[in-house]
């Protein structure tokens, strides 16, 4: 079946560092490509999304880049704070009806 | 203010028992879905429901039945609960926006001895 690989499972960077999360892909009709982040007892919450038809999307710190021909999305964090510290989970599209297959998610913590 | 709400935030069940969890939303849509997140294994569809009166199966449907009872409602129903099913469920909708964006409830943790 379609999948969604995410690496690395955690992640520890210094505060102020920059911190890169990988995502790959199978289906290759997949064309959105949400990023979401969960907080401890909360829901996951978008922080954000690309499609298919764009290579890059950045919003502040937070930029997103796509290789359709790779089939792998990858999630930047610049200038990281204490309050990213958190899970983050990548997600593909298939189907129709905002079906979304999830990859496995990253804790990422950030050392003061 | 829009949202999913889902009760209750936590239930503890014998093998054998039943429970129904239920879900909510504020935000007028269609669509409505119920998830499992296990550790290591990010989160699974079980059910979804395209518009009231549908229902549909989504990865891991085995052991559970769900209920779309009207626009803003949508449960999910465990009728013999087993410890393979001790989870976080999330009951999730989309925004009205329709921008893709998955709109998720606090989750209900759920365990099974």
């Amino acid at each position: 079946g379609e999948n969604v690989e995410q690496h690395p499972s955690t992640l520890s960077v210094q505060e102020g560092d920059s911190a890169v999360i990988k995502c790959t892909y199978s289906d290759s009709a997949s064309n959105y490509f949400p990023w979401y982040k969960q907080e401890l007892g909360k829901g996951p919450q978008l922080i954000i999304d690309i499609r298919s038809n764009v290579g890059e999307k950045k919003d502040q710190r937070i930029a997103v880049t796509l290789n359709k021909t790779a089939k792998h999305f990858s999630l930047h964090i610049t200038e990281t704070q204490p309050e990213d510290s958190a899970v983050y989970f990548c997600a593909a599209s298939i189907g129709s009806n905002y079906q979304l297959i999830w990859g496995a998610g990253t804790k990422l913590i950030i050392k003061p | 203010n829009a949202g999913v709400t889902q009760t209750p935030k936590f239930q503890v069940l014998k093998t054998g028992q039943s429970m129904t969890l239920q879900c909510a939303q504020d935000m007028n849509h269609n669509s409505m879905y119920w998830y499992r997140q296990d550790p290591g294994m990010g989160l699974r569809l079980i059910y979804y429901s395209a518009s009231e009166g549908t229902t549909d199966k989504g990865e891991v449907p085995n052991g559970y039945n769900v209920s779309r009872l009207n626009k803003r409602e949508f449960s999910l129903r465990l009728e013999s609960a087993a410890p393979s099913q001790t989870s976080v469920y999330f009951c999730a909708s989309p925004g009205l926006s329709n921008t893709g964006e998955l709109f998720f409830g606090e989750g209900s943790r759920l365990t099974v001895l």
